[in-house]
């Protein structure tokens, strides 16, 4: 049972205009939610996180939501720009093992020049 | 600062021989952990270290995998004997307190023939 899940295995916008990734979950005991990005032979690198405490976090071009009755969060990025082509991973942790996180299987972003 | 350093990164061996990685994390990071990821797939956690001690290792296969984490600081994880459905990406990460996001090292890419 996948407990992160990313519906979108790959998505495709042109440069300047904005990204949407969407990651669900279905663990309730869930409260803290990070997104990482990766490029190819790297390994992944921390992008932005939230708290389930907030339904909005924001750092420069990069915003993520999080709708907690809905079990969903997703990663804005405006505007988009061709180095942000990367595989981007969802991850979700619980309070009481904050350091365990479970990733989603990643959505592939193309932006196109 | 250095970031977390894996090696080998390359391994290719044949099934039922024993193969064996290594990292080192951030100094001063005391939460360790290995994922493996499988081609298409997320992270999934195999093994959580605080300091030298074990804090998750649930979902590591112990009749064939084992790690440690000797004076707190560099790790390594052993695979014996290997399978063909262990080939995958070896990701180390570490962080200085349980929670919040990881620096992940590039990870070993192990090939099981």
């Amino acid at each position: 049972d996948q407990q992160v899940k990313q519906n979108s295995p790959s998505l495709s916008v042109q440069e300047g205009r904005i990204s949407i990734l969407n990651c669900d979950y279905t663990n309730s005991m869930f409260d803290y939610f990070l997104w990482y990005k990766k490029y190819p032979a790297e390994g992944p690198t921390f992008l932005i996180s939230i708290s389930s405490i907030k339904d909005k976090n924001e750092d420069g071009r990069f915003t993520v939501f999080l709708n907690k009755s809905a079990k969903h969060l997703s990663l804005h990025i405006v505007p988009s720009q061709p180095g942000d082509s990367a595989v981007y991973f969802c991850a979700a942790s619980e309070v009481t093992n904050a350091g365990k996180s479970t990733f989603g299987d990643g959505t592939t972003l193309t932006v196109k020049p | 600062e250095a970031g977390v350093a894996q090696s080998p990164r390359y391994k290719i061996i044949e099934k039922r021989q024993s193969v064996a990685f290594w990292c080192n994390p951030i100094s001063g990071h005391a939460t360790l952990y290995w994922y493996q990821q499988i081609l298409g797939q997320g992270p999934k956690l195999l093994i959580q270290f605080q300091n030298n001690g074990v804090v998750d290792d649930s979902q590591l296969p112990k009749d064939r995998f084992s790690a440690e984490r000797l004076k707190g600081v560099d790790s390594t994880l052993k695979i014996q004997p290997a399978k063909l459905e262990d080939s995958a990406v070896y990701l180390c990460a570490s962080s200085p307190v349980r929670g919040g996001g990881y620096t992940f090292g590039s990870g070993t890419r192990l090939t099981v023939v």
